[in-house]
């Protein structure tokens, strides 16, 4: 699997939009990008995915650049329980049905504190 | 909102009791995963089902841990006797898998467990 680089940490003001970015720039044509967050004591939350378009659900925005070596995930009104750690991750689009190809691997993520 | 449930959700025990953890995939979901999670090793994948069959436990120490599905509601976690190692937050996640395409896990909130 590509390998992500996330910043370690941003701030974001509570009802601004936070963008947070992602480089995978080894990431191969089958391979998507998944976006989880883990609120502290929680369980990770899966928040969106892409391959090559955009996209847009009830939580965020992704969008990948056109060569797809990096991806940016909106907020687009960021509130306090919105500060979490954010994961970026590539993943093959087929997988095996094995232990190594099913787990999930979080790198170190971005943590995200929205200020009041 | 459709989720993944856990119980309990804090479990103390004594080192050498058995204890059972369990899990209720989102409904109509497929496969399941248990994942534990520690400071020092992060996520591990220790078992994952796909239609109630086990296909991969690799990751759990066999001599203790058990992982079954009495039903499609329903995922149990056994550890049988527990060991202050086992200290973690375990983790049950579902999805939907179809054919070899990637499925997107959908974590529940955890077990947090400490033997003491």
């Amino acid at each position: 699997d590509a390998k992500t680089t996330q910043p370690p940490s941003m701030d974001c003001a509570e009802g601004r939009a936070a963008n947070l970015p992602c480089n995978h720039s080894t990431i191969s044509g089958n391979e998507y990008v998944y976006w989880y967050r883990q609120i502290h004591s929680q369980g990770p939350q899966y928040i969106i995915h892409g391959l090559k378009n955009n996209e847009t659900n009830e939580m965020a925005s992704l969008i990948i650049t056109e060569d797809r070596k990096s991806s940016t995930l909106i907020l687009p009104h960021a509130t306090l329980r919105d500060t979490a750690v954010y994961y970026c991750i590539v993943r093959p689009t087929r997988q095996m049905d094995s232990g190594s190809a099913r787990q999930l691997t979080f790198g170190s993520g971005t943590q995200l504190t929205v200020l009041p | 909102d459709a989720r993944v449930t856990q119980t309990p959700r804090h479990k103390v025990t004594e080192m050498g009791q058995e204890v059972t953890m369990r899990c209720q995939p989102i409904l109509g979901h497929n496969t399941v995963f248990w994942y534990r999670q520690t400071m020092m090793q992060g996520l591990e994948l220790l078992a994952y089902f796909r239609n109630r069959a086990p296909l991969d436990d690799s990751g759990m120490p066999k001599d203790r841990f058990s992982a079954e599905m009495p039903d499609a509601t329903l995922a149990t976690l056994k550890i049988q006797p527990s060991e202050p190692r086992d200290s973690a937050v375990y983790f049950c996640a579902s999805g939907i898998k179809q054919g070899a395409l990637t499925d997107t896990q959908y974590f529940g909130p955890g077990t947090r467990l400490t033997v003491l």
